[in-house]
Parts: C-alpha cells; structure tokens; sequence
C-alpha cells in the first residue's frame, strides 16, 4: 500500500512564524503535491512537483514556497505565516504519467 | 476550463439505506477518481474511473465520460460511512479540479 506521511496533524504557530510542512512518501512516487482544503472552497492546489528540484505553481502559490531535494520529500514552507493561512493541509502524491493520487493524513495548521 | 460538480451538497440517511452520489465536469476529462474524507480529515482513495463501472464491496462507481458525469453508489449504508465525499477530475492541460464534495451523514 502507498503511504504517504505528514509531519504534525495538528499546529499552532504564531503571526510572522517560518513554517515547515514536510510530507513523505515510500512508494517512489514522480509527482507530489501540496492543497489546502478550506470550507465552501474545496481543495486548492498550492504548489505541485514532477521530479526532484522541480516545482510548479497551482492556484494559489501566493504566500508559500516549496523545497524538493529528495524524491520522497516535499516540503511547504510558509516565509512569514498570516493568520488567513489557517488551513487544512493535505499532501498527495502520484506516479509520473498517472492522474490517481494518494493523499496523506492533513496538517491542522492554525496561525494566531 | 474544466468544472466539476456534485450533487447533493448534504444527505442524511439512516443507516441500511442507499445512495447515490453525482459528479457532473464540464469537459472532456482523462481521468476521475472519488475520494471518502474521514470525520479526521484524511482522504482515502475510492476508485479511480475514467470510465465504465467498478465495484469494491458494498461500494461501486459509473462514470460516462461521454455524458460527462460520474456516479457513487452505496449500498447498505454504515455509520463509518460517514463523511465527505469528493471526486476530482483532470483535463487535458492537466489541470486537476476537485468538486466541493457531498457531506454524507449516516443516523444509526
């Protein structure tokens, strides 16, 4: 079975805080991903990589950056976290050429 | 660009009934899987469906590309049922859209 891993399920950091997000995946998966899952808007794709050292931006970038420096590592981090990046954060990953995801089990961040 | 929809936003049922979900996109998509969101936030993988039907235990999926819509049956409900169900399509920029899901609450 694919597992995919979240550093913290839940977090509480302060305004102007630098926050790590790291997910894990053990399956040698190409594709990995990062969303935010808000209320009344579904999940949002934030940033996505297709290999190591690669990135992408999906729809809402703004306000994040991501690190991939090993293939079964993909790190979100927020520069100076806001309280309106008080989210759910899902990561998912997926084989290289294949649309089916998996999902790991989400950070609870909260920014006050 | 691709929409995906689904119907209804909210079911209460009580636990033996059945269910269908509904996940209408827009356009012409190559891939579409439907996910279970547990009451803890974790996104468990249903099927992956690009077409035709699959079936895992007392769960099946439909999809009709052509028609542009994909159906979730659940049989025999079950309070672990529970939860919010999501299908999410890609298009052919590969750009992945999830619906806003179905909140499914199963009364015992």
């Amino acid at each position: 079975d694919v597992k995919v891993t979240q550093s913290s399920r839940y977090l509480v950091k302060r305004t102007g805080e630098k926050v790590f997000l790291e997910c894990v995946q053990d399956m040698d998966h190409e594709n990995m991903f990062w969303y935010r899952q808000d209320p009344g808007l579904g999940l949002r794709l934030i940033y996505f990589s297709y290999d190591v050292k690669m990135k992408e931006k999906g729809d809402i970038p703004e306000g994040y950056s991501v690190s991939r420096e090993k293939k079964e590592r993909f790190s979100l981090i927020l520069e100076s976290a806001s309280t309106n990046q008080t989210s759910m954060y899902l990561c998912a990953s997926s084989l290289m050429g294949v649309f089916e995801q998996y999902f790991g089990p989400g950070t609870r961040l909260t920014v006050t | 660009g691709i929409q995906v929809e689904q119907s209804p936003p909210d079911l209460i049922l009580q636990e033996g009934a059945n269910s269908t979900l509904r996940c209408n996109f827009s356009d012409s998509v190559n891939n579409l899987q439907w996910f279970h969101q547990n009451p803890w936030g974790q996104l468990i993988n249903l099927f992956y469906i690009p077409s035709g039907t699959k079936q895992n235990g007392r769960l099946s999926a439909t999809t009709v590309a052509t028609e542009r819509y994909s159906l979730l049956y659940i049989s025999s409900s079950q309070t672990t049922d529970s939860g919010v169900y999501f299908c999410a399509a890609r298009n052919r920029d590969d750009k992945i859209i999830f619906g806003k899901g179905t909140r499914l609450h199963i009364l015992p």
